[in-house]
């Protein structure tokens, strides 16, 4: 059964750090993988889709790795804002079903 | 742009009545799901639906039902509404295909539900 981690479960840097987030999942047969963000109270927004056969993908200040075979992805985010505080969460099309991860709460202090 | 509307983002019921909560997208997918979203469970599929008049129950349909009666609008029935169904409920729709490597989900903004 597809089990899909988030560490950390929360994660405070300053301003203008660049950060790494973490998504594992323990079956590497997966058709992709997505990262969301959700601020609060509110839904999810896509940020980034990663085919099977893909090793990442990049828009703006985020990049996104997948690594099937360590069952690993990493979302990159560069020169952190305090617009970029919300919870991050990854996602893998797994056996045709959505399998989610907890979320990662990212605090961005000004 | 493309867009997940949700008919409430509050609602407060009580215990006992029938609720309805609607989802309607305008990207002609074919798919669309609910989810409901509680701190530490993270999120948990409810039902999903790949065409007109069809669903498949998710990982936690009890107490719930669907209909599917156009394509663009899912709709998400708790027949008697019970304190332990007060939740955050997402509605996402995707293109076509169970399998599709190209399936990303676009998610609604979300109806916090209260049934007191």
């Amino acid at each position: 059964k597809q089990e899909v981690t988030q560490i950390p479960a929360a994660l405070s840097v300053p301003e203008g750090e660049n950060l790494v987030l973490n998504c594992s999942f323990t079956d590497s047969a997966i058709y992709n993988l997505q990262w969301f963000r959700q601020d609060p109270g509110k839904g999810l927004t896509s940020l980034l889709l990663i085919q099977s056969s893909q090793r990442e993908q990049t828009s703006g200040r985020l990049n996104a790795s997948l690594d099937k075979s360590s069952g690993r992805s990493t979302l990159y985010i560069a020169a952190s804002q305090p617009g970029d505080s919300a919870t991050y969460l990854c996602a893998v099309l797994s056996n045709y079903q959505l399998i989610w991860g907890a979320g990662t709460k990212l605090i961005i202090k000004p | 742009d493309v867009k997940v509307t949700q008919s409430s983002r509050y609602l407060v019921k009580r215990t006992g009545e029938k609720v309805f909560l609607e989802c309607v997208q305008d990207m002609d997918h074919e798919n669309m799901f609910w989810y409901r979203q509680d701190p530490g469970l993270g999120l948990r599929l409810i039902y999903f639906s790949y065409d007109v008049k069809m669903k498949e129950k998710g990982d936690i349909p009890e107490g719930y039902s669907v209909s599917r009666e156009k394509k663009e609008r899912f709709s998400l029935i708790l027949e008697s509404a019970s304190t332990n169904q007060t939740s955050m409920y997402l509605c996402a729709s995707t293109s076509a295909g169970q399998a599709s490597s190209y399936n990303e989900q676009f998610f609604g903004p979300g109806t916090r539900l209260t049934v007191l």
